[in-house]
């Protein structure tokens, strides 16, 4: 089984600073097989990228995937009020799927 | 539009049997896997497994393996996901999502009290 580390665990910013979070695979992830997922308090989950860099449909650009085998990376270029949530990674190229333990964004 | 409509919160008791449904609609059900994930109270999220509805074929994380079932009626574009013997450890938000992948669509989620 593929263990994703998320970190950092916290992410105290501020609306219009950059964020950047990252997810570590216990192995190499393969064809980057790696999604990003937002979750908001009382809401399922919502897909934000996937194969590591490509963006849902209707995802604003100032969500960016980045990465490769082992580590990758979720930015989001200038965080809006509405962007403070749990982001989790979730792999899945290989049997069975996992998910990162999360990280938070919270207001600074 | 896809929409995955889950049931309803239940709250059970610790060795009572429970099965909780998640309808597709707006695509062609027997086309796509459909999976269940778990979040406990104030936990991340959980991947139980997935389930192929044309043919029922089933795939069991193996934290999850022999401790649920996952069944489908194609007849009514329904998933289903049953406990035989609920734990107080049962208790959580249950998420069905359309794909054996990533997923864009999801249900509301279905609230799982196991309580005595």
């Amino acid at each position: 089984e593929i263990v994703l580390t998320q970190s950092p665990g916290t992410l105290s910013l501020s609306p219009g600073e950059r964020a950047t979070l990252s997810c570590r695979a216990s192995q190499s992830i393969s064809n980057n097989y790696l999604a990003w997922y937002q979750q908001k308090p009382g809401q399922a989950p919502r897909l934000l990228i996937y194969g590591a860099s490509s963006r849902a449909t209707g995802i604003p650009d100032r969500f960016s995937g980045s990465g490769s085998g082992t580590d990758f990376t979720l930015t989001i270029s200038r965080l809006e009020p509405e962007d403070f949530a749990v982001y989790y990674c979730q792999q899945y190229g290989g049997s069975p799927r996992t998910f990162g333990q999360g990280t938070k964004a919270e207001i600074k | 539009e896809v929409q995955l409509v889950q049931s309803g919160a239940e709250v059970k008791k610790p060795g009572e049997s429970l099965k909780i449904s998640c309808k597709g609609s707006g695509y062609s059900f027997t086309s796509h896997w459909i999976g269940w994930v778990r979040q406990m109270p104030g936990k991340g999220l959980e991947w139980m497994g997935i389930i192929y509805p044309s043919d029922s074929d089933t795939r069991y994380s193996p934290s999850f393996q022999g401790q649920v079932t996952f069944s489908v009626d194609k007849s009514i574009t329904t998933a289903y996901l049953q406990w035989s013997s609920l734990k107080a450890s049962d208790t959580a938000m249950y998420y069905c999502a359309r794909g054996a992948t990533y997923s864009i669509y999801w249900g509301q989620g279905t609230l799982v009290t196991v309580s005595s």
